[in-house]
């Protein structure tokens, strides 16, 4: 199975400064990335995702990186604003056979104002 | 809202009692999921339905859990003879397959179980 590592458990940055959460994977079939945000007592919410087929990927202020070879990859946050403090997790899929997400264990980030 | 709902949302039982969650996935979506999250933690997979099929489940399902999605719909997720150690958020996803692969799951709010 798919073994997802998680770095650091806890992050506080000040506002407008950047985080940047690492996680690493143990199968090498694991072809899907996404990164979910959770705020207290919500669903996780997709807030990027990266394929095995792409290095990186930006979306405004947030941004993946991949490394296939090494078997990581990290989520980027620039210019944190107060909002973005909630838990993040990434998580891996395999494309075929096994169909199910397996998740890191969270970074709880917190965005000093 | 058309996203994934769940409920109940909030579910207090005394232990060895049964419960039964509901989930109605984004209507378009045939694949559904049921994870389990304990605080602190990320959501552990449970099961995984592509329309009435029930596809994988892990082996953290034990012989009390049962899940079941008989239209290929709503699914359901019930628990005999409730522990302590159940205690959790139980999240239900979906999502539908692309051509690229696997897409985007989307979660519900979850149901928060406690067993007293």
């Amino acid at each position: 199975g798919e073994n997802v590592e998680q770095h650091p458990s806890t992050l506080s940055v000040q506002e407008g400064d950047s985080a940047v959460i690492k996680c690493t994977y143990s199968d090498s079939a694991s072809n899907y990335f996404p990164w979910y945000k959770q705020e207290l007592g919500k669903r996780p919410q997709l807030i990027i995702d990266i394929r095995s087929n792409v290095g990186e990927k930006k979306d405004q202020r947030i941004a993946v990186t991949l490394n296939k070879t090494a078997k990581h990859f990290s989520l980027h946050i620039t210019e944190t604003q107060p909002e973005d403090s909630a838990v993040y997790f990434c998580a891996a899929l395999r494309r075929t056979g096994a169909n199910n997400l397996f998740f890191g264990t969270g970074t709880r980030l917190t965005v000093i104002p | 809202d058309t996203g994934v709902s769940q409920d109940p949302r909030h579910k207090i039982t005394k232990r060895g009692q049964n419960v039964t969650f509901r989930c109605d996935p984004i209507s378009e979506h045939n694949r559904l999921y049921w994870y389990r999250q304990t605080l602190g933690q990320g959501p552990e997979f449970l099961t995984y339905f592509q329309n009435e099929a029930q596809l994988e489940k892990s082996r953290l399902l034990s012989d009390r859990f049962s899940a079941e999605r008989p239209k290929g719909s709503f699914s359901t997720l019930e628990i005999q003879r409730t522990e302590q150690g159940d205690s959790a958020m139980y999240l239900c996803a979906s999502s539908i397959p692309t051509g690229s692969g696997n897409s985007p799951l989307h979660f519900g709010n979850g149901t928060r179980l406690t067993v007293t």
